[in-house]
């Protein structure tokens, strides 16, 4: 199947500082990408869709100027979480499509998981 | 706006029995997909199933099968001969209208030697 990269793994900050997570499809061009946040114990939240060359739609109660988004190539999406706080620690992953449409499965990355101090 | 709701927040199974994970869920387009991932302690989303709105058959991948009643809106995962290496937080989606998939809750499966 199609393989979703995500770097880094496990990420550590000071409060206050900026943090960049990377989204890459490594065998197929996403369009589309989708990242999620998930909290201990919960679900998968739907934080934003990423749009290839064109700005993120966000879901509502989701901070854009918080949670930067930028797919600037069909293989790459970004996170950045700005200004980040104890608050935003959390395991966050990125997902993708191959093609448009359902096509059975949505490819994940293997999260990455924030520690904010 | 699409909603999935998993009301089983944990189940346990003796290993090699089957157990149904029970998913339900609601939605105005007639166009959507179901889906079951399953999480291991390690994080990663594994894929299980698949079921179209318009697939007449119930969907099967091996072990897993997805109960799919239209009528009742559920879509609930069968697991047929449950393996130590089954105990995992199971999640129930929906994919329908703007192509987002929103999750249910989950079910924490315990398998029990």
């Amino acid at each position: 199947g199609a393989v979703v990269s995500q770097h880094p793994s496990w990420v550590i900050c000071k409060s206050g500082t900026s943090v960049k997570i990377e989204c890459r499809s490594l065998d197929f061009q996403a369009t589309t990408m989708f990242w999620y946040r998930q909290f201990p114990k919960q679900s998968l939240m739907l934080m934003a869709t990423s749009n290839e060359g064109s700005k993120a739609t966000y879901e509502q109660g989701v901070e854009k100027d918080k949670f930067l988004i930028n797919h600037a190539s069909l293989t790459l999406s970004t996170l950045t979480v700005t200004s980040a706080h104890p608050e935003d620690s959390s395991f966050y992953i990125c997902s993708a499509r191959s093609t448009g449409g359902f096509t059975g499965e949505l490819f994940f990355g293997e999260g990455s998981r924030l520690t904010v101090l | 706006a699409q909603k999935i709701t998993q009301t089983q927040p944990g189940m346990f199974v003796q290993e090699k029995e089957a157990v149904t994970l029970d998913c339900t869920y609601d939605t105005s387009d007639p166009s959507y997909g179901l889906f079951w991932y399953k999480q291991p302690s390690s994080g990663e989303m594994i894929f299980l199933i698949y079921q179209g709105s318009y697939d007449q058959q119930n969907a099967t991948e091996g072990r897993y099968s997805l109960n799919f009643q239209k009528a009742r809106k559920s879509a609930n995962l069968v697991i047929s001969a449950s393996q130590l290496g089954d105990s995992a937080m199971y999640f129930c989606a929906i994919e329908a209208g703007g192509f987002k998939t929103i999750f249910g809750a989950g079910t924490r499966l315990f398998v029990k030697a």
